[in-house]
């Protein structure tokens, strides 16, 4: 089946801008997680759902990340005054759990430039 | 604080050559491991997993992974690479229970030569 989208795979923007990265998750799956993966390092957790609300949101760097997911399933990053620090690997993963255990899996990311 | 350590940032083996791929955790619960593999440009592919019984965990493409508590290690293994298997390692840990994020090493970097 579907694996996990995210798009766009690339968003070139400007220092200040607000740029919007989605993620639509794989059927079914309930639990949703962003990543940020900056240039030599493994991926860092922003943020993660349980359904429409955030469950834990710990990961976030500062108030001009947030993230929303109104339905449930496609969920939607914004990132407002964009810095170049922003520029990275942004990643997807929902997962599934088999007798409460869990498993995530990935996106294929989307690299974000801020210049 | 939950952590993963991969020592090795970089490796070099020949094709056909065994490899193993170091991996030490530091978790303050019972842990779920992983391997993801990232190919370049690419999202991460799960590669195998642990999260209970027999401590040698088979994966896909012919990976194996040991978990050994006593070390607090899961060390990945091939016993022959193939030129395609170059890409990014990453070791993760999660919780033993529920949704919980990832915590990731930084990742080790596999070269194959000819």
């Amino acid at each position: 089946g579907a694996g996990v989208s995210q798009t766009p795979s690339n968003k070139v923007t400007e220092k200040g801008k607000y740029v919007e990265l989605r993620c639509d998750p794989i059927s079914g799956h309930t639990a949703l997680y962003w990543y940020r993966q900056s240039l030599g390092q493994g991926p860092e957790f922003l943020i993660y759902f349980q359904g429409t609300g955030a469950a834990d949101d710990s990961g976030l760097p500062n108030d001009r990340f947030f993230a929303v997911r109104p339905e449930g399933s496609v969920s939607t990053l914004k990132i407002q005054r964009t810095e170049r620090g922003d520029s990275a690997v942004y990643l997807c993963a929902s997962s599934s759990q088999d007798r409460g255990r869990e498993t995530q899996y990935f996106g294929p990311g989307t690299r974000l430039l801020v210049l | 604080a939950q952590s993963v350590t991969q020592p090795d940032i970089h490796i070099t083996v020949s094709e056909g050559a065994s490899l193993e791929l170091r991996c030490n955790y530091s978790y303050g619960a019972t842990p779920y491991l992983f391997w993801y593999v990232q190919s370049p440009g690419q999202g991460l592919q799960l590669l195998l997993k642990y999260f209970s019984g027999d401590t040698l965990v088979q994966g896909i493409k012919g990976f194996e992974a040991e978990f050994k508590r006593s070390q607090s290690s899961f060390n990945l293994r091939k016993p022959s690479v193939h030129w395609s298997d170059a890409a990014e390692y990453f070791c993760a840990v999660g919780a033993y229970s529920g949704n919980t994020p990832l915590v990731f090493g930084k990742g080790t970097r596999l070269s194959v030569i000819a």
